[in-house]
Order: structure tokens, then C-alpha cells, then sequence
């Protein structure tokens, strides 16, 4: 079955870096397009980043421009995000979300979900 | 940015009730929406895509609709399990956004 698993998180002092991990089976990574979304403690949904099964596309929340990238290996099954600079406000469960669709990026949904994975930037 | 309104904010309800949750979106999105279950703790599990279309294995008490800018979630006779909170989401344009959330309480 498909399955989605994220690690990396942590605590982290506001303004370093921490890279989180979502490693993928059950399905062939390597042409579905994955999805970043957080949830800041006691809020809503937020849709970070995506990007396109081959990597040659992506699109990111204004909120994280410019500090966090999105990535993959499809070698390795493994989707990544980098965070740089990080803030109080990024402080949240980051989860990893499988695009419906094959090698499209676009007007489709994400039903798969992983177990999310929890970033604390405090000092 | 496409913003996505839910309402109402929090709901108490009865187990056997029926009850809709509305979601409008500030412009058309076509039926490019989706319905989203949240328990405490746990991910999101997808209920509903493309506005009416029931995600495998998901019960039948759950029924969407709408289009353009107006969406509905039903749950008819409500069972213990269904009590979470909820939240649509537009995926018709990037940044892909979510409703704020309704969270269905027992009465």
C-alpha cells in the first residue's frame, strides 16, 4: 500500500537550517508530483511547496520563498525540504502529500497523506 | 491568492443528525475542491475530490457539491467517528489554499 513517511524534524534556534525527509513506497515515486503542507500548533492547513515527479517544476507559499527548497531523489524514493532561516512562525507538524495524478502538477488533488513530522524553532 | 471561506467555525451536532458545512471560495475554482477529515494527533484523510467524488473506502454519510464558488460537505446521520474538524481546500491554482477549518463537536 502507499505509504509516506517524514522525519528530520526537531527543535532548532530561529535563523539555522534543518532538512526534513519523506520517504515513499507502495507506489512509483518517480512519476507522481509530492506536496509539502504544515500545520502550526492549534491552527489550520497550509500548503508549503510542490514540486513535479521530475523535479523540473516547483512552487512555494510566499511565506517560505526564498528560505525553503523543495527536492527529491527518485533514486532514492525520498522527497526533501530544506528550510533555511528559520523563524518562530515556521513551528509546526510538516506533513508530505502524494499528488493524485501522474506526471501532472496541475487541478489535481492529494489523498495521501503522511504522518507528518514536528518542527520547533525556539531559542 | 484564492481565499477559501468556511462556515460555521465550530458545530455541536448529535450522533444520528444530519449536517453541511459551506466553503466559498473569493473566486471560481471550477470543481477543483476538496474535503479533508482531521482528528487530534493524527494527519488529514482525504474524503472528497473534484467537489462531489467520494475517496475509495470513505462511508457514503459524506457527500459534497458544489462548483465555481459554492461547495457543500454533508454527513448524514452523524456517527461517533465523524466528530473532527474539517477543511476544504481549492487546488485549482497554486498557492493551493485551505478553508480555516470547521470543527464538528458532539452535542
Amino acid at each position: 500500500q502507499v505509504q509516506l513517511v517524514e522525519s528530520g524534524g526537531g527543535v532548532v534556534q530561529p535563523g539555522r537550517s534543518l532538512r526534513l525527509s519523506c520517504a515513499a513506497s507502495g507506489f512509483t515515486f518517480s512519476t507522481y508530483g509530492m506536496h509539502w503542507v504544515r500545520q502550526a500548533p492549534g491552527k489550520g492547513l497550509e500548503w508549503v511547496a510542490v514540486i513535479s515527479y521530475d523535479g523540473s517544476n516547483k512552487y512555494y507559499a510566499d511565506s517560505v520563498k526564498g528560505r525553503f527548497s523543495i527536492s527529491r531523489d527518485n533514486s532514492k524514493n525520498t522527497l526533501y525540504l530544506q528550510m533555511n532561516s528559520l523563524r518562530a512562525e515556521d513551528t509546526a507538524v510538516y506533513y508530505c502529500a502524494k499528488i493524485d495524478i501522474v506526471l501532472t502538477l496541475y487541478r489535481v488533488g492529494m489523498g495521501v497523506w503522511g504522518q507528518g513530522t514536528t518542527v520547533t524553532a525556539s531559542s | 491568492d484564492i481565499q477559501m471561506t468556511q462556515s460555521p467555525s465550530s458545530l455541536s451536532a448529535s450522533v444520528g443528525d444530519r449536517v453541511t458545512i459551506t466553503c466559498r471560495a473569493s473566486q471560481g475554482i471550477s470543481n477543483n475542491l476538496a474535503w479533508f477529515q482531521q482528528k487530534p494527533g493524527k494527519a488529514p484523510k482525504s474524503l472528497i475530490f473534484a467537489a462531489s467524488n467520494l475517496q475509495s473506502g470513505v462511508s457514503s454519510r459524506f457527500r459534497g457539491s458544489g462548483s465555481g464558488t459554492y461547495f457543500t460537505l454533508t454527513i448524514s446521520s452523524l456517527q461517533p467517528e465523524d466528530f473532527a474538524t474539517y477543511y476544504c481546500q481549492q487546488y485549482n491554482s497554486y498557492p493551493y489554499t485551505f478553508g480555516q477549518g470547521t470543527k464538528l463537536e458532539i452535542k
